[in-house]
């Protein structure tokens, strides 16, 4: 089935530092990716929708100056969060839409600031 | 966009069955009923889909009555691995359309 390739799977960085995640599909190509963050104990929640060769729409709330997305082809979208502090310390998760109703979901990155 | 609603936790016993219940009133006719399983630290994982009726792989079984206003996730004879939290999402069929996740329900196997 259709893989999306998600690294690091963890990271940790000192607070002020940028810290880019990377997000490809295997064996399709993605207009499109999600990008959702997820406290503990908390469920996923949306943080922007990533197009290919465009600006990222971004969720309400989301600062789009802190987490800079990058789709710059069909098979990569990069997710980078600058300046961290410790309060970005959560874990990242990327999606793409596979099909009618379908998605497929990255493995995940979790991201400390120390 | 649907907003789905499922109980908060469930606990059960290996080699039982478990029935997890969504319910979706405000769904719409072109939208997908789609469940996804999430281990700690891990990216949610596609259990099933379906649109209508009884939709059935190697995992599970999914119900949905004629009105669609409701779903239920059946996983036959659970194990300890099943310990998980279990998203029910209702899935717009447009591309650049997200999932947007609810609360889901986290089950407990014990042995």
């Amino acid at each position: 089935g259709a893989v999306v390739s998600q690294h690091p799977s963890w990271v940790i960085c000192k607070s002020g530092t940028s810290v880019k995640i990377e997000c490809r599909s295997l064996d399709f190509q993605a207009t499109t990716m999600f990008w959702y963050r997820q406290f503990p104990k908390q469920s996923l929640m949306l943080m922007a929708t990533s197009n290919e060769g465009s600006k990222a729409t971004y969720e309400q709330g989301v600062e789009k100056d802190k987490f800079l997305i990058n789709h710059a082809s069909l098979t990569l979208s990069t997710l980078t969060v600058t300046s961290a502090h410790p309060e970005d310390s959560s874990f990242y998760i990327c999606s793409a839409r596979v099909g009618a109703g379908s998605y497929t979901f990255g493995s995940g990155t979790r991201l400390t600031i120390v | 966009l649907a907003k789905t609603t499922q109980p908060i936790s469930m606990d059960s016993y290996e080699g039982q069955e478990v029935n997890i219940t969504c319910s979706h009133n405000n769904i719409a006719t072109n939208d997908y009923i789609t469940w996804y399983q999430q281990f700690p630290s891990q990216g949610p994982r596609f259990i099933i889909q379906g649109y209508k009726t009884k939709v059935t792989n190697e995992v599970a079984s999914l119900f949905i009555p004629a009105d669609r206003k409701s779903s239920t996730l059946s996983l036959p004879r659970v194990s300890l691995s099943d310990t998980a939290v279990y998203y029910c999402l209702v899935a717009f069929n447009q591309a650049g359309t997200a999932l947007i996740f609810g609360k889901g329900t986290t089950l407990s196997v014990s042995s």
